[in-house]
């Protein structure tokens, strides 16, 4: 079992729709990534948090350290969204410290 | 535009051979750290340098070591190379390790080991 796994792996979406991506990790962490690649290898950082809920934009984030859960939220979603979603947490610590990845949720958006 | 930028863009080795890629961090930025992502996989941490000593490694063997010089650039090495060490290979900076801040990705380069 991976330590961070998101769900879905896939997700299709009509334009305006309202997208939840979810991560679960079962490491103690000190920080949380959404990351987004689009097709090409370019990779963004949307959002790094510890706790609680993050907006930018259409985008929101939030955590919840207890239950060991995110979720990448997106409203009114639209084609440019389409790209892979990326789940990292910060985990350990000195010479422990890491970054561990989940397999992304490839979102498309179609018109 | 992140302002971290990678070199070669594209690489091309032979089984064996040892290569070095190279990364420039955003301007300020006192940590970077080094990825690989296989074709089709999400990207695996390699390590992480913060004031040019590595501060956390990832599942990779000792032929991949890594150098942050003091205007915080950063080189990744492999030694030895094998064919499955052909992926893409992605720098991210941040300011105050890896809990520190949001990280910023260059655009990567692609090793093709042959």
């Amino acid at each position: 079992k991976n330590e961070v796994e998101q769900s879905p792996q896939n997700l299709t979406a009509q334009e305006g729709e309202f997208i939840t991506i979810n991560c679960s990790y079962s490491v103690g962490i000190s920080a949380l990534h959404w990351l987004q690649q689009h097709p090409g290898g370019g990779i963004v950082s949307l959002f790094m948090l510890s706790s609680g809920k993050k907006k930018h934009g259409r985008l929101i984030a939030t955590i919840n350290i207890q239950e060991k859960h995110s979720s990448l939220h997106i409203t009114a979603s639209h084609p440019r969204d389409s790209a892979v979603y990326i789940c990292a947490v910060h985990s350990g610590g000195g010479a422990t410290n890491k970054l561990i990845f989940g397999t992304g949720t490839l979102l498309a958006v179609q018109p | 535009e992140t302002g971290v930028t990678q070199s070669p863009t594209h690489l091309i080795k032979t089984r064996g051979q040892q290569v070095t890629l190279r990364c420039s961090s955003q301007s300020g930025h006192n940590t970077v750290s080094w990825y690989q992502q296989a074709l089709g996989q999400g990207p695996q941490f390699i390590f992480q340098y913060y004031r040019e000593e590595e501060n956390g490694r990832g599942n990779f063997p000792p032929r991949f070591s890594g150098l942050q010089f003091p205007n915080y650039s950063s080189e990744l090495n492999v030694n030895a190379l094998e064919l499955d060490d052909s992926a893409l290979y992605l720098c991210a900076s941040s300011l105050g390790g890896l809990a520190g801040g949001v990280q910023y990705f260059g655009p990567g380069t692609r090793l093709t080991v042959t």
